[in-house]
């Protein structure tokens, strides 16, 4: 099993570009998340998903859209992107509610010019 | 939604020493999770504990929760190197909430 995996590992953008960044997972789990992860702040939710073809907002999903249109992809997109959303972004993946164990993915850095 | 402070921000010890890590919360939780994170790398799981719980152990982890005093405590016993890494507490509510991590550093 791969379990959790991203696309890109690493991506610059100027502002106001626009990219989707790829989650996938293998293990058939029904929730899925997306976080970001600045220096000295921890994690923040961004979006979750508790099935397919649902999703939720976080605590931080200003400048985001997320789609889970399959069961084990959920797709994290920024339409017009700014210098403030420089960050490592996380996927995790969990088999019920947050209160699972949560897999996470190796992380996807993105840097906004 | 709340989020777990942990203390200290950052610890420095020797190989074969313990290392305590504690985390604080405002609200009552359903459960608190331990997460360590390599340099570079996603989060790993290290050990839930529920509510009603006071401690658990997995191999040389142990974890406490005092819930009358909103607090956890993780306890690695005989670091090694390898436990370098930074550690999290997250706090369940309807979503998991992830603190700010201790960075331990482990010298051969």
């Amino acid at each position: 099993n791969a379990g959790v995996t991203q696309t890109p590992k690493f991506r610059v953008l100027k502002t106001g570009q626009s990219m989707t960044l790829l989650c996938a997972q293998d293990m058939n789990h029904e929730y899925m998340y997306w976080y970001r992860q600045d220096p000295g702040m921890g994690l923040r939710l961004i979006h979750y998903s508790v099935g397919e073809g649902t999703t939720a907002k976080g605590e931080v999903p200003d400048g985001y859209n997320v789609s889970r249109l399959k069961k084990q992809n959920f797709l994290l997109g920024l339409e017009s992107a700014a210098p403030s959303q420089t960050s490592v972004y996380f996927c995790a993946s969990s088999t019920g509610t947050s209160w699972n164990e949560q897999f996470f993915g190796p992380g996807t850095r993105l840097t906004v010019l | 939604s709340q989020q777990g402070e942990e203390d200290p921000q950052a610890l420095s010890i020797q190989e074969g020493e313990n290392a305590t890590m504690n985390c604080s919360y405002k609200t009552s939780i359903n459960n608190l999770q331990w997460y360590r994170q390599n340099s570079g790398r996603g989060l790993v799981h290290l050990i839930l504990i529920r509510s009603n719980e006071r401690e658990k152990h997995s191999g040389r982890l142990r974890v406490t929760l005092d819930t009358s005093k909103k607090s956890s405590s993780l306890l690695i016993t005989a670091s090694r190197a390898a436990d370098t890494a930074s550690y999290f507490c997250a706090t369940e509510d309807s979503t998991l909430t992830f603190g700010k991590g201790t960075m331990l550093l482990v010298s051969p």
